[in-house]
């Protein structure tokens, strides 16, 4: 199993503004992976993060709006930049210890952009 | 093209009784796992059940049954005897990819909203 911590939890931000949002895993993990949910959407993959490589992002994120930083095995960051009102959302950082496995979630931060 | 569908944005239950809440998935690998997930209104994204490609047997966890078709692509969740608690969203998810060198990473579905009624 793994235990996830997330920070912050919630933020209120300005729009033009960045939020770096991290996450701390209690073991180390290979893959770390970030996702966005939407206001009353399911949950899509911005990217997969790995320690010692540039993450892999999916159609239509891009690192220069959604930069990742994975400095070890336990740890990493999202940053959300030149925020916009659409990037009102939830983001959950989430790891998986094996192959077989489920998939462990941080609780979430939840992003309001004014 | 999409690869995990749910069809049903909203289902009502009675409490005690059961529900089925469907999935369907596409995918060219012979080897993925299936996963369902509960997300109360806190956010949070609780693990219910999983399903792999070659498990022969159906997943059950207490109250929760995967219901797995594999000819029909299909991997509806069962929930028996629905309490008050079992309220929330609800996502099927595929991972894919495991051997052939991919992310390891879920794709979800929609998400059906089940609510419960005393």
């Amino acid at each position: 199993s793994a235990v996830i911590s997330q920070k912050p939890s919630r933020d209120i931000c300005q729009r033009g503004t960045s939020l770096t949002i991290q996450c701390q895993v209690d073991s180390q993990v290979t893959m770390m992976f970030w996702y966005r949910q939407q206001p009353g959407q399911s949950l899509t993959l911005i990217a997969t993060a790995n320690q010692g490589s540039e993450a892999t992002y999916e159609s239509g994120f891009v690192i220069d709006k959604f930069p990742i930083s994975r400095p070890n095995l336990t740890f990493s960051t999202l940053t959300v930049s030149n925020m916009s009102p659409e990037d009102s959302s939830i983001y959950l950082c989430s790891v998986m210890t094996g192959f077989d496995t489920e998939a462990f979630f941080g609780q979430g931060t939840r992003l309001t952009v004014v | 093209a999409q690869k995990i569908t749910q069809t049903q944005p909203g289902m009502f239950v009675q409490e005690k009784e059961a529900v089925t809440l469907d999935c369907t998935y596409d995918t060219s690998d012979q080897s993925y796992g299936l996963f369902w997930y509960k997300q109360p209104s806190s956010g949070e994204m609780i693990f219910l059940i999983y399903q792999g490609s070659y498990d022969e047997q159906n997943a059950t966890e207490g109250r929760y049954s995967l219901n797995f078709q594999k000819a029909r692509k299909s991997a509806n969740l069962v929930i028996s005897a629905s309490q008050l608690g079992d309220s929330a969203m609800y996502f099927c998810a595929m991972r894919e990819g495991m051997f052939s060198g991919g992310y390891n990473k879920l794709i979800f579905g929609a998400g059906t909203r089940l609510a419960v009624h005393p």
